[in-house]
This record gives C-alpha cells, structure tokens and sequence, in this order.
C-alpha cells in the first residue's frame, strides 16, 4: 500500500531555472493538494486539484507558480524563474474525496536556490 | 496575522510521563480538525482527527479534546515514548465554497527525554 509519493526529494537549481515537482497519489485518491513549508513554520495551503482541475488555487502566488494534475500521470507543481525565496519544503498530500476527510502527506520535495 | 520565522513553542517531558500539546484555532466556522506528527525531514503523519459535533476522540495512546466555546485543540500522549519526540502540528478544515483546504497551527516540538 504505497503512500503519497513525491520526487525529487531534494531539487537544487539557480536563479531564474525552473522547478518541477511531481506527486503521485495513494492509491484510489482523486484530490491532491500542495503545501509549502518554511524551516520551523506550519504548512501553508497553495492549491487543491483534482484529476484535470483545479478547484482551489488561492493560496498559489499567481506570477511564476502553477500547478496541473492530468487524467494520466502525477500532479506536478511548476516553478518558473526561481528565486531565492522559492526555497522552501514543498509538501504533497492527498484524500478519497472532498470534505471532512484526513488528508496523507508525502515526504516533500526540499528546494534550494543557489 | 501570520507568524513568520518564530521559534516553536517547546515541551519537554520525561519518558513514560503524559504530554498534553494545545492549540487554538481561528475559525469558528471549521468543522474538521487533524492532528499531525512530523519527524525531521518527513512529511506530517495523521494521527487523530475529530469532528465539530464531538468533544472527545480517542485512539491508541491519544486523545483529541476540542472545546469550541474557546477554540481549543489539545493532544494527549498517554506514556510518552522516545520515539514520539517530534512536532506537532494541529490543522483546521475551514468550510469554503471549494471546500477541503486545511490550515495548520504553528506546531509544538515535543522532546522525550530517557
């Protein structure tokens, strides 16, 4: 019973490069959702997809970020241009369905911007 | 507003000792509460969740209180473990028109000490 995988674990990349983030859900779960973490805060909410939509995309910066999860594949968070402040833990989690449902959490993908 | 770059509050206990971790949170609109444990370098792992029609949960060594007149969360750890030093973090489930977005807490970092 696989959990939520994310990959890279650790991406490196320079200023103004691009980063791609993958997520597969658990297996059976239809609604993915992308968090962002700073060193000793909480997660911060950026988006909420599912299978080729997005259905909450608020918490996403509108210039640079953008985010997708096609009928075939994994979700991928898209960072265009990076720059330092990009540096974060980026988290993946998924549900069954919407609501009142926990949602589990891949291990994240740790960013660095040189 | 929201906390940037604060240290998180700590508690350090003795093995084998009860641990009681609280939180507050905002919404008194949200109906959904999660509690998540998070080791370094991991994604958060669910460990108890509870609805706004109850006051009380309990599983396996844990109790979730929620008081919704003060907007109080609490953790209880029954015989703290070693292994259960980490941090944790309580979330929120805000109802909104899309719906499923969760909103953590800063955390507590829970030291076990042999």
């Amino acid at each position: 019973n696989a959990g939520v995988m994310q990959n890279p674990r650790h991406l490196v990349r320079r200023r103004g490069q691009e980063a791609r983030l993958r997520c597969s859900p658990m297996k059976g779960h239809s609604h993915v959702y992308w968090y962002r973490q700073l060193p000793e805060e909480g997660l911060k909410f950026m988006v909420y997809l599912q299978k080729e939509n997005i259905i909450d995309e608020s918490g996403m910066p509108k210039e640079r970020f953008s985010a997708e999860f096609p009928k075939e594949g994994p979700s991928i968070l898209r960072i265009q241009q990076v720059v330092r402040g990009d540096s974060a833990a980026y988290f993946c989690a998924s549900s069954r369905t919407a609501g009142n449902q926990p949602q589990h959490f891949g291990d994240g993908t740790r960013l660095s911007i040189l | 507003g929201e906390s940037v770059g604060l240290h998180l509050p700590t508690l350090s206990v003795q093995e084998g000792d009860n641990s009681i971790i609280n939180c507050a949170y905002s919404n008194s609109a949200s109906d959904y509460f999660i509690w998540y444990k998070q080791e370094s370098g991991k994604g958060p792992q669910f460990i108890i969740d509870i609805r706004s029609n109850m006051d009380k949960r309990q599983g396996q060594r844990v109790t979730v209180l929620l008081n919704k007149t003060v907007k109080h969360l609490s953790l209880q750890i029954a015989a703290t473990q070693p292994g259960d030093s980490a941090v944790y973090f309580c979330a929120e489930m805000r109802i909104e028109t899309s719906g499923s977005r969760l909103t953590f807490g800063e955390g507590t970092q829970l030291t076990v000490n042999p």
